[in-house]
């Protein structure tokens, strides 16, 4: 059972905007230190977006990040076939003054 | 170009341990916060630890569930940081990865090796 609740699977066509979210507490989420991952089959996971909102460079604006309360949300507009994938969320959770990681999100393309 | 070399996985019986390397080249390890994470095939991503780079406070800490049988360690002159694993049990199989993390007030840097597998099993 993870700390981070994310949903385990999302889908969509071509083009098509996804939302992926990420609900927890005001240890983690609330903190300001939520990071998305993005893994595709066979390799490490890579930064999308980190502090919520900002996207490490070489990361496409068509990732972006965003928060409300206890619960942060990854979207991806125009979606393309190689972005299917595992997607995670993570943050430092100050009570347990430790690293937690959301279940993942399967999101397939149609 | 920046490179995380992870190394010292294998098979290994349940009750034993294992050393785990990760060779860092290409940014400023001595400052890089070194974070270890683990996933058991087919799972998500589980956080073991982490150590704090160079004039950072609070220097290593751990998942709770795992603290006890995980150390990690530094060696800022060989840019190495190692995760030893004492009393390996058929569940920490898993694909062992290393994070480096450094950041500012603007910015963050985050980066991953390619992982070395765990097997237990007798």
């Amino acid at each position: 059972q993870s700390v981070l609740t994310q949903p385990p699977s999302a889908s969509g066509t071509p083009g098509q905007r996804v939302t992926i979210s990420c609900s927890g507490s005001r240890s983690n989420i609330g903190g300001p230190y939520v990071s998305w991952y993005q893994q595709l089959p066979g390799t490490a996971p890579k930064l999308l977006i980190y502090r919520h909102t900002q996207r490490p460079s070489g990361v496409p604006d068509r990732f972006s990040g965003s928060k409300s309360g206890t619960s942060a949300s990854l979207a991806i507009s125009g979606l393309r076939s190689e972005d299917e994938g595992d997607y995670y969320c993570a943050a430092w959770d100050d009570s347990l003054s430790g690293r937690v990681f959301g279940g993942g999100t399967k999101l397939t393309v149609l | 170009e920046v490179q995380l070399v992870e190394s010292g996985g294998g098979l290994v019986q349940p009750g034993g341990s294992l050393k785990l390397s990760c060779a860092v080249s290409g940014f400023t390890f001595s400052g890089s916060d070194m974070h270890w994470v683990r996933q058991a095939s087919g799972k998500g991503l589980e956080w073991v630890g982490r150590i704090r780079g160079k004039g950072n406070s609070d220097a290593t800490a751990y998942a709770a569930s795992l603290k006890g049988r995980f150390t990690i360690s530094r060696d800022d002159s060989k840019n190495t940081a190692y995760l030893h694993i004492n009393s390996l049990k058929t569940e920490d199989t898993a694909v062992y990865y290393c994070n480096g993390r450094y950041g500012d007030s603007t910015e963050e840097f985050d980066y991953w090796g390619r992982g070395t597998l765990v097997t237990v099993s007798s």
